[in-house]
């Protein structure tokens, strides 16, 4: 049990379009989610916690108005990344929880910008 | 910035040496995790330690948490070519489900047949 997937696995796409990654949570309600960005040989870093029917909590840094996200239900998180420039070409996981310590993490959706 | 501190950056060793990775943290903790990542790929749950416990085992792993050096390290016995990874601690400070991880830099582990 405890699956997150997300989706798609990789897109390419022209700089200044908007590009839509999902995540879900497949066999459990996931009370919060979280959405990481990692670039090559670096380690996660936090962009933003979403819980289910209210607003995201964005990382200092993090700008919500190019990383929309939205947490429509327990087990659907979506990131869409507005304006997408070839500096936002990034390794984005997501993460869900359902319990007080362990987060449970997708595969990663890898996105690069042409 | 980032919570974590992890030693070594990268770590090459013969398959059935033990591999030990060393993260460091700089605030007070709830508990700790450490994860595994193959390139390019998710992030694996291999193991979490409680603010309240010092040392804890699962199958061929051994980690260890001194909350009063704020250190933790992680031991790989009888490594495996397969346990080439990149391994990260991370730090939760919350109790809810909503408790955000701070991730370390990562240690790269290749382990040579």
């Amino acid at each position: 049990g405890a699956v997150v997937s997300q989706h798609p696995s990789r897109v390419i796409c022209k700089s200044g379009t908007s590009v839509k990654i999902e995540c879900r949570s497949l066999d459990f309600q996931a009370t919060t989610m979280f959405w990481y960005r990692q670039f090559p040989k670096q380690s996660l870093m936090l962009m933003a916690t979403s819980n289910e029917g209210s607003k995201a909590t964005y990382e200092q840094g993090v700008e919500k108005d190019k990383f929309l996200i939205n947490h429509a239900s327990l087990t659907l998180s979506t990131l869409t990344v507005t304006s997408a420039h070839p500096e936002d070409s990034s390794f984005y996981i997501c993460s869900a929880s359902k319990d007080i310590y362990e987060q449970y993490f997708g595969p990663g959706t890898r996105l690069t910008v042409t | 910035s980032q919570q974590g501190e992890e030693d070594p950056q990268a770590l090459s060793i013969q398959e059935g040496e033990n591999a030990t990775m060393n993260c460091s943290y700089k605030t007070s903790i709830n508990n700790l995790q450490w994860y595994r990542q193959n390139s390019g790929r998710g992030l694996v749950h291999l193991i979490l330690i409680r603010s309240n416990e010092r040392e804890k085992h699962s199958g061929r792993l051994r980690v260890t948490l001194d909350t009063s050096k704020k250190s933790s390290s992680l031991l790989i016995t009888a490594s495996r070519a397969a346990d080439t990874a990149s391994y990260f601690c991370a730090t939760g400070v919350g109790e809810t489900s909503g408790s955000r991880l701070t991730f370390g830099e990562g240690t790269q582990l290749t382990v040579n047949p």
